[in-house]
């Protein structure tokens, strides 16, 4: 069990560009989540993923955010025309089936967008 | 629509005192709660979970929690802290009984230092 991996750790972008995260859950959950923490402030849910189906989005995901689970496993999540707004550390998460409230969390991926 | 209030932003301590942080939800119905410690730099770790049973829940390290349903409060204590305790620490909560998605909703989190 080698946790839930997040790359880039770290993105510094300029205004207006692309950036894509990358998410590989804990082997075998089929859940899994991304959320958003901003510098003072507790993570705030995106949207969630129980195998390839995205079942939830947060109205806090502007039609700029984009997020996949192709095959079920990793996870991309996608921002356009990035805004100084969007800093914040993006953070994956992923839980088991039949254990959901059990809910294991990456180190996050922290974007500065410049 | 669930809400949590953590009372204290940062809470300083001295090495070896007892702490108390504070915890109040809003919710119209039942809910889970969580604490979740950030050590600088890294995501977050699970702390521990009431989801029912025993309202006092207790962590591997020395860190407990009560639920009191009365007063919608899941304060965390310790009765002796040390220098690795120094952390953010987030208390969550999520509804009850839902299949699916299980959103966590967080406090502000609260900043324990502590001093030698």
């Amino acid at each position: 069990d080698t946790g839930v991996s997040q790359d880039p750790r770290h993105k510094i972008t300029k205004r207006g560009q692309n950036v894509t995260f990358r998410c590989d859950p804990i082997s075998e959950h089929n859940r899994l989540y991304w959320y958003r923490q901003t510098l003072g402030q507790g993570p705030e849910f995106l949207t969630y993923f129980q195998n390839e189906a995205q079942l939830e989005k947060s109205r806090l995901l502007s039609n700029r955010f984009s997020a996949e689970r192709p095959k079920g496993s990793f996870s991309t999540l996608e921002i356009q025309r990035t805004e100084q707004g969007d800093s914040a550390m993006y953070l994956c998460a992923s839980s088991p089936q039949g254990n959901r409230n059990t809910i294991y969390f990456g180190e996050g991926s922290w974007l500065t967008v410049v | 629509a669930q809400s949590v209030t953590q009372l204290d932003s940062q809470v300083p301590v001295f090495e070896e005192a007892p702490v108390e942080l504070r915890c109040n939800y809003s919710s119209s119905v039942s809910v889970y709660l969580f604490w979740y410690v950030q050590y600088p730099n890294q995501g977050l770790q699970l702390l521990l979970k009431y989801l029912s049973g025993s309202t006092l829940v207790k962590s591997i390290n020395g860190f407990e929690a009560e639920f009191n349903k009365s007063q919608t409060s899941f304060h965390l204590r310790k009765p002796s802290v040390h220098i690795s305790d120094t952390a953010e620490y987030f208390c969550a909560v999520s509804r009850r009984g839902l299949q699916g998605a299980q959103k966590l909703v967080f406090g502000q989190g609260t900043r324990l230092t502590i001093n030698p």
